[in-house]
């Protein structure tokens, strides 16, 4: 079984169109993040909750809203779409958020914006 | 802010060579430093540095943190092809998230 596993694998959409991007992990993790990688492999924290309480909220447009329903699963919904938005989604999971635990990177959901 | 700064950005060797990474980084209230290997997909743990001078070894990769200087190296002997991907440092402060540098891009060609 896959720990942490996103869907879409790959998502292709037009300008303006709303999407959603889900991520759930079976490791009991408390923790649970959204990176986004660009075009240059730079990875960069977007937001993070923990145990469904949102703990992280970078400088991110609010086209951009996370959503936990249970420590289990955090989605990502983009409303509005933009080509900026291109890039590769990453989900990941910790144990506890403030502790020196790795994290656990889902397999990424690549966004294509035309 | 946090730095994380790796180098080089990208690097070419061939089979056989020991290649050595650098990740320099400025950090409020250091806690630990990772480093990961990134092939098609998901980063991929390697080693969680948190003491200075105690070196990880797993194979033919190795690491070592300095935190008097503020920096890592991450050495990789006797590279094969499979080692070709980009390698991610980074670094944990007293908050939530890791911190990314930006990677190093290895090539090892037959």
């Amino acid at each position: 079984d896959t720990a942490v596993s996103q869907t879409p694998k790959y998502l292709v959409t037009q300008m303006g169109n709303d999407k959603s991007i889900k991520c759930e992990q079976n490791l009991g993790h408390d923790t649970m993040y959204w990176y986004k990688q660009d075009s240059k492999k730079f990875l960069k924290i977007m937001f993070s909750y923990n145990n469904k309480e949102l703990i992280i909220n970078e400088t991110v447009p609010n086209r951009f809203s996370p959503k936990s329903p249970d420590k289990a699963h955090l989605n990502l919904h983009i409303n509005s779409l933009e080509l900026g938005d291109s890039a590769v989604y990453f989900c990941a999971s910790s144990p506890r958020a403030a502790f020196n635990e790795k994290l656990f990177f889902g397999s990424g959901t690549q966004l294509s914006v035309l | 802010e946090d730095k994380v700064v790796q180098s080089p950005l990208s690097l070419v060797v061939h089979e056989g060579d020991t290649v050595t990474l650098n990740c320099s980084y400025e950090v409020t209230n250091f806690r630990s430093l990772l480093w990961y290997k990134q092939e098609k997909k998901a980063p991929t743990f390697l080693f969680m540095l948190t003491s200075s001078g105690i070196e990880k070894k797993s194979g033919r990769l190795s690491s070592i943190l300095d935190k008097k200087e503020l920096f890592s190296i991450l050495n990789i002997t006797a590279t094969q092809t499979g080692d070709s991907a980009i390698y991610l440092c980074a670094v944990k402060n007293a908050g939530y998230a890791l911190n990314f540098g930006k990677g190093t891009s290895l090539l090892v060609t037959p």
